[in-house]
């Protein structure tokens, strides 16, 4: 079945610095891909949906400039937290579809801590 | 008013019962329903995926979904301990965005 690779599974990084974290769909080509965040014991929630080759679409109440999205190919995607602050921390899911797939299949997720 | 509405629980049922998992939503117009099983710090994993009113059945989960009531179930017969985690039933838009519920958490005792 379609497997979504998804690293680092937890990172700790201090106040002001940037994370990246990375999502690739290994045996697939994924058209679009999604970035949701959860709190614990939240539901997800979707931050913005990347599209390969162009810019991401945010949901209302996500920085974009906070969250950059760079989606430059079928199967990577990344998403980077820029100066992160202890707020941030959380954890981040990405999820991929693909034309051919009916569902959508979803990276294990990383659990961000910023100190 | 949410657009889809799900009980967080927790629901906590001895080995061996049936569970009934539910939503409910909002917009008629959504046409494609899923339901997801989410362990403790791991990404969800699709469980049923169904689009038409009706029952669905895939061992020993069965979606259901009532598109007259805006209502869809998931049943799990001879729950086991290792069913134990987070429900999570989502909605497909026309954008192919996912709407989820706030997650159900289940429990099966031994």
């Amino acid at each position: 079945g379609a497997v979504v690779s998804q690293h680092p599974s937890w990172v700790i990084c201090k106040s002001g610095t940037s994370v990246k974290i990375e999502c690739r769909s290994l045996d697939f080509q994924a058209t679009t891909m999604f970035w949701y965040r959860q709190f614990p014991k939240q539901s997800l929630m979707l931050m913005a949906t990347s599209n390969e080759g162009s810019k991401a679409t945010y949901e209302q109440g996500v920085e974009k400039d906070k969250f950059l999205i760079n989606h430059a190919s079928l199967t990577l995607s990344t998403l980077t937290v820029t100066s992160a602050h202890p707020e941030d921390s959380s954890f981040y899911i990405c999820s991929a579809r693909d034309q051919g797939v009916n569902g959508y299949t979803f990276g294990s997720g990383t659990r961000l801590t910023v100190v | 008013q949410k657009e889809v509405e799900q009980d967080p629980g927790p629901l906590s049922v001895p080995e061996g019962a049936i569970v009934s998992l539910n939503c409910t939503y909002s917009n008629s117009a959504f046409q494609y329903f899923m339901w997801y099983r989410q362990y403790s710090r791991k990404g969800p994993e699709l469980l049923m995926y169904t689009y038409s009113s009706g029952n669905k059945e895939d061992g020993r989960f069965t979606a259901q979904v009532d598109k007259s009531s805006k209502y869809i179930s998931l049943f799990i017969r001879d729950s086991q301990p290792s069913d134990s985690a987070t429900y999570l039933c989502a909605i497909s838009t026309s954008s192919y965005k996912l709407i989820f519920g706030s997650g159900t958490r289940l429990l099966v005792r031994p």
